[in-house]
């Protein structure tokens, strides 16, 4: 299976830490996108790339988070000094060029992140 | 603003009976739609998608229907079976964004064997 990879599924850190994420998307996909899902909601979308151009942030990007995709392939989010209220499920997906931006983005199965 | 939402929280179902999960959403010049299911520990997956230049597409097992007028969708199971039990999003294309999902709370569908 080729799908969207994601390591680590966990993650359990201290408030105040460092912590990074990384995604390998789908190999023909060259759209990334990043989202956050807590218990009981949908996810949310973070930050989304065209190969390794950083596109589009919400404002739930803080200065705290930073995504980056330097050879437009696999994805690393980092959250410095953590809060508590990082703790959830960092979600990455892709989706494949196309004449339209009407396609599918492909989730990965997630890192969770637990800040104590 | 724009805001996805499901009608119900829970959906409760036979074995082989019929499933209906229910979305409204609020920007009507939204273009796209995703339905996608999630089990326990996974990550979203992909179900069926609607184009709004559509009103009813099918998929196996799957049929999604789009109402523009009143601005709702709705995701149809046949024959659900214990596999379809998780939690089912609905997501809309952002106005004006190049790929954002925006996504609903979900829908927990239960299937009684």
């Amino acid at each position: 299976d080729t799908g969207v990879s994601q390591d680590p599924r966990h993650k359990i850190t201290k408030r105040g830490q460092n912590v990074t994420f990384r995604c390998d998307p789908i190999s023909e996909h060259n759209r990334l996108y990043w989202y956050r899902q807590t218990l009981g909601q949908g996810p949310e979308f973070l930050t989304y790339f065209q190969n390794e151009a950083q596109l589009e942030k919400s404002r739930l990007l803080s200065d705290r988070f930073s995504a980056e995709r330097p050879k437009g392939s696999f994805s690393t989010l980092e959250i410095q000094r953590t809060e508590q209220g990082d703790s959830a499920m960092y979600l990455c997906a892709s989706s494949p060029t196309g004449s339209s931006y009407n396609s599918p983005l492909h989730f990965g199965n997630g890192t969770r992140l637990t800040v104590t | 603003g724009e805001s996805v939402g499901l009608h119900l929280p829970t959906l409760s179902v036979q074995e082989g009976d019929n499933s209906i999960i229910n979305c409204a959403y609020s920007n009507s010049a939204s273009d796209y739609f995703i339905w996608y299911k999630q089990e326990s520990g996974k990550g979203p997956q992909f179900i069926i998608d609607i184009r709004s230049n559509m009103d009813k597409r099918q998929g196996q097992r799957v049929t999604v229907l789009l109402n523009k007028t009143v601005k709702h969708l709705s995701l149809q199971i046949a024959a659900t079976q214990p596999g379809d039990s998780a939690v089912y999003f609905c997501a809309e294309k952002g106005w004006g964004s190049q790929g954002n999902l925006i996504f609903g709370k979900g829908t927990k569908l239960s299937v009684k064997p």
